[in-house]
């Protein structure tokens, strides 16, 4: 099955700073991979996604990149401010027309300092 | 309107005990879903169902039943619950080929 290895765990910035969080995946099928942002003792949501068919997209202050011959993607956050500080986790899946099967990453702690 | 809802949020019971989460949804998705938070924020599938019918179904003891009633509802049973039970369950929903979860606000589930 997919297997997908997330880097930092922990990542501290200081406000203004840029941030990069990378992820490996292990099944070349994959073609869905979606970011979500997790605040303490909230529900993730979902700030970014990307298909196997696109390289880069970018939503203001977060982009994130693909590299398929790689099997790697990567978070960027720019003008990161306090309220970026959260646990973000990357995840693949294969699409189909059922079920989407997330497999995540194991979370990085970002923490923005003033 | 909460799009998806769990209840209950917090649930503390003892060993032994059999206790039920039940999630809903009104984004009229087709696919719901039971993912597990462990201590460490891991997050791990356990069960999918689409349109009532189970297709997914991951390495989880057979103490957890889930119950698709219909495709707006998932809920989810655990019989003889164990002190390793205790995490944080998610229920989420999707559209098949839109990609993208969205989570309920989780039960936090304690066993003591």
């Amino acid at each position: 099955g997919e297997n997908v290895e997330q880097h930092p765990s922990t990542l501290s910035v200081q406000e203004g700073d840029s941030a990069v969080i990378k992820c490996t995946y292990s099944d070349s099928a994959s073609n869905y991979f979606p970011w979500y942002k997790q605040e303490l003792g909230k529900r993730p949501q979902l700030i970014i996604d990307i298909r196997s068919n696109v390289g880069e997209k970018k939503d203001q202050r977060i982009a994130v990149t693909l590299n398929k011959t790689a099997k790697h993607f990567s978070l960027h956050i720019t003008e990161t401010q306090p309220e970026d500080s959260a646990v973000y986790f990357c995840a693949a899946s294969i699409l189909t027309g059922g079920g989407n099967k997330l497999t995540f990453g194991t979370g990085t702690q970002l923490k923005v300092e003033l | 309107d909460t799009a998806v809802s769990q209840t209950p949020k917090y649930l503390v019971t003892q060993m032994g005990n059999d206790k039920s989460i039940k999630c809903e949804q009104n984004l009229g998705h087709d696919t719901m879903y039971w993912y597990k938070q462990d201590s460490k924020k891991f997050l791990k599938i356990m069960f999918s169902y689409n349109n009532k019918e189970l297709i997914i179904n991951e390495t989880v003891p057979n103490r957890f039943s889930p119950k698709s009633p219909d495709k707006a509802h998932l809920n989810l049973h655990i019989n003889s619950l164990e002190l390793g039970d205790s995490a944080v369950y998610f229920c989420a929903s999707s559209l098949p080929s839109a990609g993208g979860y969205t989570f309920g606000s989780g039960t936090r589930l304690t066993v003591v």
